[in-house]
């Protein structure tokens, strides 16, 4: 059974960095494409980025690109999120997602909330 | 970026009844289309994905259909597990993948 589970919910003041983690199972995680889209408080769906873990190939969209950084550890089928600056802006849940063979999300984690707050 | 325009905003509809929600596409992503259910306090689960084809388990009574710039999700007879938010999403311009802002469906 795939499987993407991700960490708990954190709770930063602006100004703090944050690494958020995701860890697949059930399939091969070198194989497959890694995401994570935002969600802020009672909002939409946002891609922020993909990661390939097979050799690290990270793309990330306009609105995300320098703001945060994904990476992975294919020794532990991890997945990362990061930022080294929070604002109050980044409050939101954090979903971790696989990627389909042409760019669905076909598996979901369980997200992780974030909240920024002084 | 493509710019993916879900209507209506929400939908009111009668347990039984159908439901057809709209998703436009600025531009033609041929049918590189998926459809999302999200229910309050979970995460988003794939329904559909090319358009037409349920994702596994998802029942029949879902059902896409479109290509280009227009496309539809159908639910043909609403249960009550079924009032949620739809999201539909377009991967044409991988990677630049973009959802539309979502349709609500609530009970009448």
């Amino acid at each position: 059974e795939v499987q993407l589970v991700q960490s708990g919910a954190e709770v930063k003041k602006p100004g703090e960095s944050l690494k958020i983690s995701c860890k697949g199972s059930g399939y091969s995680f070198t194989s497959y494409w890694i995401g994570w889209v935002r969600q802020m408080p009672g909002k939409g769906l946002e891609w922020m980025g993909i990661i390939y873990p097979g050799d690290s190939d990270t793309r990330y969209s306009p609105s995300f690109q320098g703001q945060v950084t994904i990476s992975a550890d294919k020794s532990i089928s991890t997945a990362y999120l990061q930022w080294s600056s929070l604002k109050a802006s980044d409050t939101a849940m954090y979903y971790c997602v696989r990627l389909g063979s042409s760019g669905w999300f076909d598996y979901w984690g369980q997200g992780t909330l974030v909240t920024v707050s002084s | 970026e493509i710019v993916m325009t879900q209507s209506p905003a929400t939908l009111s509809v009668s347990p039984g009844e159908r439901a057809t929600l709209s998703c436009r596409a600025s531009q033609s992503v041929s049918s590189n289309l998926a459809w999302y259910q999200q229910k309050p306090g979970q995460a988003p689960r794939l329904l559909i994905y090319g358009a037409s084809t349920r994702a596994t388990g998802i029942p029949a009574r879902f059902s896409g259909s479109g290509s280009g710039t227009e496309f539809t999700l159908t639910i043909s007879s609403l249960q009550s597990e079924d009032f949620a938010v739809y999201y539909c999403q377009q991967y044409n311009n991988w990677p630049a993948l973009t959802f539309g802002g979502g349709t609500k469906v609530e009970i009448k």
